[in-house]
């Protein structure tokens, strides 16, 4: 199947700076990607949907200001979570669409977040 | 509003024992269904999904699931599991004729005692 790479793995920040993390598609050109969190024993939650050259759609109660989402490539799309606070800390995990008739979406292997 | 139902948060089950994994969605319109499993501090991975065609679906590591409409379920089961088999395993659901989004459970986490 596809492969999406997410970068990186893991990250522990201070409180109130920022973090960015990437989100890949291998060997496959992906006009749509989706970021979700997920917390402790919980499922995903779908934060935004982010399509190349255009602006990412954000689900309610999700602050587009906090989490800044470009899908600058038909292969890259960055999440930024600006001035981080422990509360942000979470499990954040990418998928990208790969097109077609099923539209079949693969994940990436995600990112822990830990801020102090 | 659209929703994916698992019913069991937690399912404990002896290695070599029979499992069965359950899932129910809210709308009986056309969809594609999946399974995914989570190890821990990975991703997650695609184990099988239904798109069309013949309602029972099987992966390569002996899961397998069936579609049916009529219940609106589409429950995974393995006939003998194994220790490795210990995951979270997440059910979803796209509906195709509502654009990309996935609905997925809260998932089942899945202990296979030795």
């Amino acid at each position: 199947g596809a492969v999406v790479s997410q970068h990186p793995s893991r990250v522990i920040c201070k409180s109130g700076t920022s973090v960015k993390i990437e989100c890949r598609s291998l060997d496959f050109q992906a006009t749509t990607m989706f970021w979700y969190r997920q917390f402790p024993k919980k499922s995903l939650m779908l934060m935004a949907t982010s399509n190349e050259g255009s602006k990412a759609t954000y689900e309610q109660g999700v602050e587009k200001d906090k989490f800044l989402i470009n899908h600058a490539s038909l292969t890259l799309s960055t999440l930024t979570v600006t001035s981080a606070h422990p509360e942000d800390s979470s499990f954040y995990i990418c998928s990208a669409d790969t097109g077609g008739s099923y539209n079949e979406q693969f994940f990436g292997p995600g990112t822990r977040l830990t801020v102090l | 509003a659209q929703s994916v139902t698992q019913l069991d948060s937690q399912v404990p089950v002896f290695e070599e024992a029979p499992v069965e994994l359950r899932c129910n969605y809210s709308s009986s319109v056309s969809v594609y269904l999946f399974w995914y499993v989570q190890y821990p501090n990975q991703g997650l991975q695609l184990l099988l999904k239904y798109l069309s065609g013949s309602t029972l679906v099987e992966s390569i590591n002996g899961f397998e699931a069936e579609f049916n409409k009529s219940q609106t379920s589409f429950h995974l089961r393995k006939p003998s599991v194994h220790i490795s088999d210990t995951a979270e395993y997440f059910c979803a659901v796209r509906y195709p004729n509502t654009g990309n989004q996935f609905y997925f459970g809260t998932g089942t986490s899945l202990t296979v005692i030795p």
